[in-house]
């Protein structure tokens, strides 16, 4: 069985720049959420989806926003980029809903900006 | 707000045994997750607790009391490939998202 993938891996940006990221959870999995990690914050949560809803969000501001499709892909966007949202952005989906706890992440995508 | 607590450094030689621990304040609980990311790799989870007690998966294995709002990760017989980082994770409602500790780098020597 496939893993989770991120596209693109590697993304260079400037600031005032938008920007979307790609990940493909792993087939049957219906939850997917999303972390951005740095090394002074560490792991935070971005947001989660589950059948292609808002479920849960984390502490962040209206520019990063999600969104999921019906095939369980999801799609995250930040727009007007800041310095500081140099990070790498993981993505990780769940077999189900409320039961599953076993999060499978993808390999992130690092996104720099200039 | 949720905040977990772990060491931010440990050292300890191949073949020992070491003891990570894990203390965390959250407005809810659904369980305490640990998961293993080496460096330029993704977290993969290692383990979950939801009731208190001891699980076991192999040379791993994760302690919770629900009571101290407290867990610890346990690696026996450690190996060099062990080295990375070791973050513990708190679920606080019934869906999927994760707060996860700062993490605990964990070098093994020979």
């Amino acid at each position: 069985k496939a893993g989770v993938t991120q596209t693109p891996r590697y993304l260079i940006k400037t600031r005032g720049q938008q920007v979307t990221l790609s990940c493909s959870p792993i087939s049957g999995h219906r939850s997917v959420s999303w972390y951005q990690q740095t090394p002074g914050q560490g792991l935070q949560f971005l947001f989660e989806y589950f059948s292609e809803t808002q479920r849960n969000k984390g502490n962040f501001p209206g520019r990063f926003s999600g969104r999921q499709f019906s095939n369980s892909r999801s799609e995250m966007n930040v727009s007007t980029l800041e310095l500081g949202d140099s990070a790498l952005y993981l993505c990780a989906s769940s077999i189900s809903g409320g039961t599953g706890h076993e999060q499978f992440f993808g390999p992130g995508t690092r996104l720099t900006v200039l | 707000g949720q905040s977990l607590e772990q060491p931010s450094e440990v050292t300890a030689v191949e073949g020992a045994i070491v003891q990570i621990n894990c203390t965390y304040q959250t407005s809810g609980f659904y369980g305490l997750s640990w998961y293993q990311q080496h460096d330029g790799g993704a977290p993969t989870f290692l383990s979950y607790n939801a009731l208190d007690g001891l699980e076991e998966t192999g040379r791993f294995s994760s302690f919770l009391s629900r009571s101290d709002s407290y867990g610890y990760l346990l690696l026996q017989e450690l190996q060099m490939k062990d080295s990375a980082s070791y973050f513990c994770a708190v679920r606080d409602n019934a869906g999927n998202m994760l707060t996860f500790g700062g993490g605990t780098r964990l070098m093994v020597k020979p």
